[in-house]
């Protein structure tokens, strides 16, 4: 158990849909990181959060949007699903910003499969 | 815009074997990262590497780092079977406390005896 916790692991749903995606960082780390996984785009940076606030876009859809909450856990909000969405989803996190975030903790993933 | 580019992308090798995978990226970093991850699963971090000239070893494992050429390598020595995964290399945009990793496509290893 890497400390950071997805859920959850596995997920089937329609094109058209809306999926929630939780992630809770590992205790003491404000940086979540959000990273999308596929066999045509890779790994794929998507978004980060430090502390509740929108740190950096990555390759991230107007479709796709995230937040942190005050107990720093993050959501990962998929709409109007395409069959392209699917992919794992990994969270990870670290404890700060710039070199005090060297350290990157992910989760195990989220499995997404939109049908 | 950041590039990582990996080779080979795919090796397959027998065991006792010695290999190295290449990561080329294509801007000033300041922090380099290698992963693994076995099929369906996480990724496992197994060497950062923050200066010019570092370099970390793990058991069959070693990884270095050259800023200037912008280059790193992990060596894999006397390959065993269950070194057999994928290897991610990842390198972190200097400045502004926006530290998303942008990876390479990944090198498949499959290690046979």
């Amino acid at each position: 158990d890497s400390g950071v916790t997805q859920t959850p692991k596995h997920l089937i749903t329609a094109t058209g849909q809306r999926v929630t995606l939780r992630c809770s960082p590992r205790s003491g780390d404000l940086s979540v990181y959000w990273y999308q996984q596929s066999l045509d785009q890779g790994l794929q940076f998507l978004i980060q959060y430090y502390n509740g606030e929108e740190r950096a876009k990555g390759n991230i859809l107007e479709r796709f949007s995230a937040q942190q909450f005050p107990d720093l856990h993050s959501e990962l909000n998929l709409s109007s699903l395409e069959l392209g969405d699917s992919a794992l989803y990994f969270c990870a996190s670290s404890v700060g910003l710039g070199l005090l975030a060297y350290g990157y903790t992910f989760g195990s993933g989220t499995r997404l499969t939109v049908v | 815009e950041l590039k990582v580019e990996q080779n080979p992308l795919f090796l397959s090798m027998q065991e006792g074997k010695n290999y190295t995978i290449y990561c080329n990226y294509s801007t000033t970093s300041d922090r380099l990262y290698w992963y693994r991850q076995d099929p369906g699963k996480s990724l496992e971090s197994l060497f950062v590497l923050l200066s010019n000239g570092a370099v970390k070893q793990e058991g069959r494992l070693m990884a270095s780092l050259d800023t200037k050429a912008r280059l790193s390598t992990l060596h894999i020595t006397a390959a065993v079977h269950d070194l057999s995964a994928t290897y991610f290399c990842a390198v972190v945009h200097s400045g502004g406390g926006a530290d998303g990793l942008t990876f390479g496509k990944g090198t498949h290893l499959i290690i046979q005896p």
